[in-house]
């Protein structure tokens, strides 16, 4: 069946613009993950959505993050006046019930550059 | 969640068995061992997971040590295509996965 996407695949933009990453999750995956990935870094938790409320948004780096699910499936994460330190890939992953011992799999991510 | 440590890098040759080690001596009775792999440029690959008995899928075996202390990922014929960064996590029902360094496998004709 259809993975986890993600769009746009690739975003450059300027500093100062907003910029909204999408997600699509696995079709019935209730737990939804956002994360990024700077330059030769490992990968870092943003927010944890379970249906469409965020009970962990422990990652969110400042107040110019921010994210959001409607309808249990699709979610958008929103990154306000952009920072060339945000430049990264981010990375959605969704599991079915995000249970302790459930798989998580991840979309093939936005590559985001910020000039 | 607890804290693993794995080797930084690691080669092995193709067509051999790949044994990935990893410690995680923290870990509580109910976090579970996933292992994942990124391939450069793309999103982490699901490969295993398991909490305490030894795991087979068409992919790799995991073996998990009877303390819990520690485990082996064996990718069993290692092709060029397996040579990737793989990630050893534990994980509670925290949900969330904390990718350490892990293993740079380099797998050689």
């Amino acid at each position: 069946g259809a993975g986890v996407s993600q769009s746009p695949s690739n975003k450059v933009t300027e500093k100062g613009k907003d910029v909204e990453l999408r997600c699509d999750p696995i079709s019935g995956h209730t737990a939804l993950y956002w994360y990024r990935q700077s330059l030769g870094q490992g990968l870092e938790f943003l927010i944890y959505f379970q249906g469409n409320s965020a009970p962990d948004k422990s990652g969110l780096p400042s107040d110019r993050f921010s994210a959001e699910r409607t309808g249990g499936s699709v979610s958008t994460l929103t990154i306000q006046r952009t920072q060339q330190e945000d430049s990264a890939v981010y990375l959605c992953a969704s599991s079915l019930t995000g249970l302790a011992g459930d798989t998580q799999y991840f979309g093939p991510g936005t590559r985001l550059t910020v000039l | 969640d607890a804290k693993t440590t794995q080797p930084t890098s690691m080669d092995c040759a193709e067509g051999r068995a790949a044994n990935l080690p990893c410690n995680h001596s923290t870990i509580s009775g109910n976090e579970y061992v996933y292992w994942y792999r990124q391939i450069h440029s793309q999103g982490p690959q699901y490969i295993i997971h398991g909490l305490k008995n030894n795991e087979t899928n068409e992919m790799a075996s995991l073996i998990i040590t009877e303390d819990r202390k520690s485990s082996t990922l064996i990718l069993p014929h290692a092709t060029l295509r397996d040579t990737a960064v793989y990630y050893c996590i534990v994980k509670a029902a925290g949900n969330k996965l904390t990718f350490g360094g892990g293993t740079r496998v380099l797998v050689k004709p």
